[in-house]
């Protein structure tokens, strides 16, 4: 399997323009998170679904964000408009099973940088 | 709600040292406790995973985690480190709720490795 995929790896955007970032978890997965990292505020989770469905968006920050998953194999995190605060790293991650003792699997992530 | 707590923010270890990197964790209800690494530039992985039984956990790259309940602690340790272990390391506590679960990542110990 390749591993979970996301796309861009990097992006560069103005302030106030529109930014999505797409992933593609493992086949089979049934649970998808989206994470934010950066230095100050360390692994933040701002979104998970379960079989497609949003279960806790209480992590995203604000309107200007949001997040999809039309299937079971393609998700979107979208910002509308960018500020350069949003500038970080973010993670898309899958999981089997949706308990909390699976494990989850990281792709590589996509760093935002927003100017 | 559940958190964790990584002691150190940064160790530095010469090369064939033994390592501990300390994790605290406080949580009303049953958890389970990982520990990922991330390399540069790429997306964390596991490393391993306490769900039951054996309080000692092995892990890859010959990392081992010992879970002690009563002072909610999940240390992780080496006995001989390598310059390839320099990288962060993240503890996190996972744990169902209401509609799902919910899993907290902590701060992250930045491991160096000297040689």
């Amino acid at each position: 399997d390749a591993g979970v995929i996301q796309s861009p790896r990097h992006e560069v955007t103005e302030m106030g323009q529109e930014v999505t970032l797409r992933c593609k978890p493992i086949s089979g997965h049934n649970s998808l998170f989206w994470y934010r990292q950066t230095m100050m505020r360390g692994l933040e989770l701002l979104i998970y679904f379960n079989n497609n469905v949003p279960i806790d968006d209480s992590g995203m920050p604000e309107d200007r964000f949001s997040a999809k998953m039309p299937n079971a194999s393609f998700s979107t995190l979208k910002i509308q408009p960018s500020e350069p605060r949003d500038s970080a790293v973010y993670f898309c991650a899958s999981s089997k099973g949706g308990q909390a003792n699976t494990e989850a699997f990281f792709g590589q992530g996509t760093r935002l940088t927003v100017v | 709600a559940q958190s964790v707590t990584q002691l150190d923010s940064q160790v530095p270890v010469f090369e064939e040292a033994p390592v501990e990197l300390r994790c605290n964790y406080s949580s009303s209800v049953s958890v389970y406790l990982f520990w990922y690494v991330q390399y540069p530039n790429q997306g964390l992985q596991l490393l391993l995973k306490y769900l039951s039984g054996s309080t000692l956990v092995k892990g890859i790259n010959g990392f081992e985690a010992e879970f002690n309940k009563s002072q909610t602690s999940f240390h992780l340790r080496k006995p001989s480190v390598h310059i390839s272990d320099t990288a962060e390391y993240f503890c996190a506590v996972s744990a169902s709720g209401t509609g799902g679960f919910k899993t907290i990542f902590g701060a992250g110990t930045r491991l160096f490795v000297k040689a």
